[in-house]
């Protein structure tokens, strides 16, 4: 069955980087486009990022663009999210998602996620 | 693009009808898509293309709209329904999503 794991999250100080990484299976990975979605604490649903099937389009949410970077790697069926210069209000649980279809040129839906990686920017 | 939910929260007794509402700031033609989500899980995907249910959602789920008024309605309320809804645009860069509408048991 199609799967996604986050990992990466964690206790991270004010202008940190990390990584997170989000590994799929059960489905065709290198022919969807992916998601990072995020929901901080007590909160609803911010989009983050989206990246083509074939890693040649790229979007950002405006709270995040210029500092965040979403890419994939199609040979290990994963996708990350580096985030760089984090601030307080970065803190949340980052959801990694599929895109609906397959072959999209834009993106389009989030029908599968995974369970989500806790990342606290804290001093 | 601003999405905006009403009501904030909705509380309803199990076999009742219900209508979530969601608005956009400019139109986002039928490209919306709901989503719930219980405490401590992922979203869910329901609806897609303003109307359109996704893979195994039940029929009592159904969406409407155009533009930039969208309604999610739920015709007879299950327990499993209670939960927080969310509306999300695609038509446009960024994506966004409404601020979520709760769904209690009055």
């Amino acid at each position: 069955q199609v799967q996604l794991v986050e990992s990466g999250g964690g206790v991270v100080q004010p202008g940190g980087s990390p990584r997170l990484s989000c590994e799929a299976s059960g489905f065709s990975f290198s022919d969807h486009g992916m998601h990072w979605v995020r929901q901080a604490p007590g909160k609803g649903l911010e989009w983050v990022s989206f990246i083509r099937y074939d890693g040649k389009s790229k979007s950002y949410a405006e709270s995040v663009r210029g500092r965040f970077t979403i890419s994939r790697d199609n040979s290990k069926n994963t996708v990350y999210l580096q985030m760089n210069s984090l601030r307080v209000e970065d803190t949340a649980v980052y959801y990694c998602a599929k895109d609906l279809f397959p072959g999209y040129m834009y993106g389009y839906v989030c029908d599968t996620w995974g369970q989500g990686t806790r990342v606290s920017v804290s001093p | 693009l601003v999405m905006t939910q009403s009501p904030d929260t909705l509380s309803v007794s199990p076999g009742e009808r219900v209508t979530l509402s969601c608005r956009a700031s400019e139109s986002v033609s039928n490209n919306l898509a709901w989503y719930q989500q219980k405490p401590g899980q992922a979203p869910r995907l329901l609806i897609y293309d303003t109307s359109t249910r996704a893979t195994g959602v039940p029929a009592r789920f159904s969406g409407s709209g155009s533009r930039t008024d969208f309604t999610l309605a739920i015709s007879s309320l299950q327990s499993e329904d209670f939960a927080v809804y969310y509306c999300q645009q695609y038509n446009d860069w960024p994506y966004s999503f409404g601020q979520g509408t709760t769904l209690d048991i009055k």
